[in-house]
């Protein structure tokens, strides 16, 4: 069974940084395109970033919104995909998740950005 | 940069009774695969996103057949045959060709 497990979301101050984490499960990680996707009351579902495997060069690609902020990167060792944010903006409050390129989705977690 | 429009926004749906979801694209989605990498997700109160429905009509692993997808070239549509409680959310299609990909605004179903 496939598992998605986000972890690392919080409070944080408008500025600041967070990593968020997923560690994944029941299949081939190392093979797989991840996806990060926020979901904002407001705004609905918005894509954030995408990474493809290795083996497809590890390729980022990121949404507008978060291009030279956020940063996307894996671990295929450990079978964890991570979502580095850099100066965070109260905008960028949101339940995250992981997904695999859109089949498979975690649970969330919810990144707050407030003073 | 490809732009989905879903129509209805809301969709209000007695038990039992089918319900119909637009998708129209503003470009065409055959990637150059031959394949058309246009998906449907359902996304309850609360809850993760869910796939039901990718390339216009496979239903994914565990979608009720009630569930099914049809369409071709810009023009895209969801239906549920016989609406049911635990149907209630917001349905999004999603195209996955090329990243950022495009999403439907979302439509809510909720029970009439």
């Amino acid at each position: 069974e496939v598992q998605l497990v986000e972890s690392g979301g919080g409070l944080v101050k408008p500025g600041g940084s967070l990593r968020l984490s997923c560690a994944a499960s029941g299949f081939t990680f190392s093979n797989a395109w991840m996806a990060w996707v926020r979901h904002t009351p407001g705004k609905g579902l918005e894509w954030v970033g995408r990474i493809m495997s290795k083996i497809d060069g590890e390729t980022t690609d990121y949404a507008a919104p978060v291009k030279g902020r956020f940063s996307i990167s894996r671990d295929d060792s450990k079978n964890t995909l991570y979502l580095q944010m850099n100066s965070l903006k109260t905008e960028d409050t949101a339940v995250y998740y992981c997904t695999t390129d859109h089949y498979h989705w975690g649970q969330g977690t919810l990144v707050t950005v407030s003073s | 940069e490809i732009v989905l429009t879903q129509t209805p926004l809301s969709l209000s749906v007695t038990l039992g009774q089918p319900a119909s979801i637009s998708c129209k694209s503003s470009q065409g989605l055959v990637h150059t695969n031959g394949k058309t990498h246009l998906s449907w997700l359902q996304q309850r109160p609360g809850q993760p996103p869910r796939l039901l429905i990718f390339e216009i009509s496979n239903r994914f692993s565990g979608v009720p057949d009630r569930f099914s997808g049809s369409g071709a070239g810009t023009d895209f549509t969801l239906k549920i045959s016989r609406v049911e409680a635990e149907d209630v959310g917001v349905y999004y299609c999603v195209e996955v060709t090329q990243f950022p990909y495009a999403l439907g605004q979302g439509t809510k179903l909720e029970i009439k």
